[in-house]
């Protein structure tokens, strides 16, 4: 199975600033590699798909890029509402795992 | 309304079974590809199976054997079948909906169903 890793686990920023979440996978992934934010209580929400689309209303403060193995997602100016915890998950094989998460905290 | 509600999570005792549901509007889940996702309380997401448009189903090694997906045309259901619960079963339960190409994302979720496992 591939296996994906984030880094780093959390996060501590203040609203403005510029934040950089990786996404490691275990082997070639091509760009099959989705980015998904959740806040407590609530469902998952899809935010970038294939390792660089917008998904459809999500801010264009955040962006995605990488391929292959190696996946960022950035996030600039930060807002109230971005503190929550973010998934990267890997749609390349028919087991389609996650990474175990970055929590985004206020500084 | 484009949605998912998800049904039928509770209480059971381990070794027991439980069947989950995903009620779909505004779309028909037989023409997705549609997965169930599970969270444990405190972790991290856990992708646990998926069913193709054409029937083909996959699971996560953690269920395999002991849980089916499977869906009904007729009231436009997803449905998780999980036999044999153990107590790391306990998560609250989402499914989602996939687009129609292989590889697409999850860009529909219900609110989830909480399952716990326990005597």
């Amino acid at each position: 199975d591939i296996q994906m890793t984030q880094s780093p686990s959390a996060l501590s920023a203040s609203v403005g600033d510029r934040v950089t979440i990786t996404c490691r996978a275990s082997q070639s992934i091509s760009n099959y590699l989705h980015w998904y934010q959740q806040k407590p209580g609530n469902a998952p929400k899809l935010l970038i798909y294939a390792a660089s689309n917008l998904q459809r209303g999500v801010p264009s403060r955040f962006s995605g890029s990488g391929s292959g193995t190696d996946f960022t997602l950035n996030i600039n100016s930060l807002q109230p509402e971005d503190f929550a915890t973010y998934y990267c998950q890997q749609s390349y094989t028919t087991q389609y795992t996650f990474g175990q998460g970055t929590k985004l905290e206020i500084k | 309304e484009v949605q998912l509600v998800e049904s039928g999570g509770g209480l059971v005792q381990p070794g027991g079974s439980l069947r989950l549901s995903c009620a779909a509007s505004g779309f028909t889940v037989s023409s997705n590809y549609m997965s169930w996702v599970r969270q444990a309380p405190g972790k991290g997401l856990e992708w646990v199976s998926i069913i193709y448009t054409a029937g083909s189903t996959y699971y996560a090694d953690s269920v395999k054997g002991r849980f089916t997906i499977s869906t009904d045309n007729s009231d436009n259901t997803l449905y998780l079948q999980m036999n044999t619960l153990r107590a790391d079963d306990t998560a609250v339960y989402y499914c989602a909906r996939h687009g129609t190409i292989f590889g697409d994302p999850l860009d529909l979720w219900g609110q989830g169903t909480l399952v716990t496992v326990s005597s």
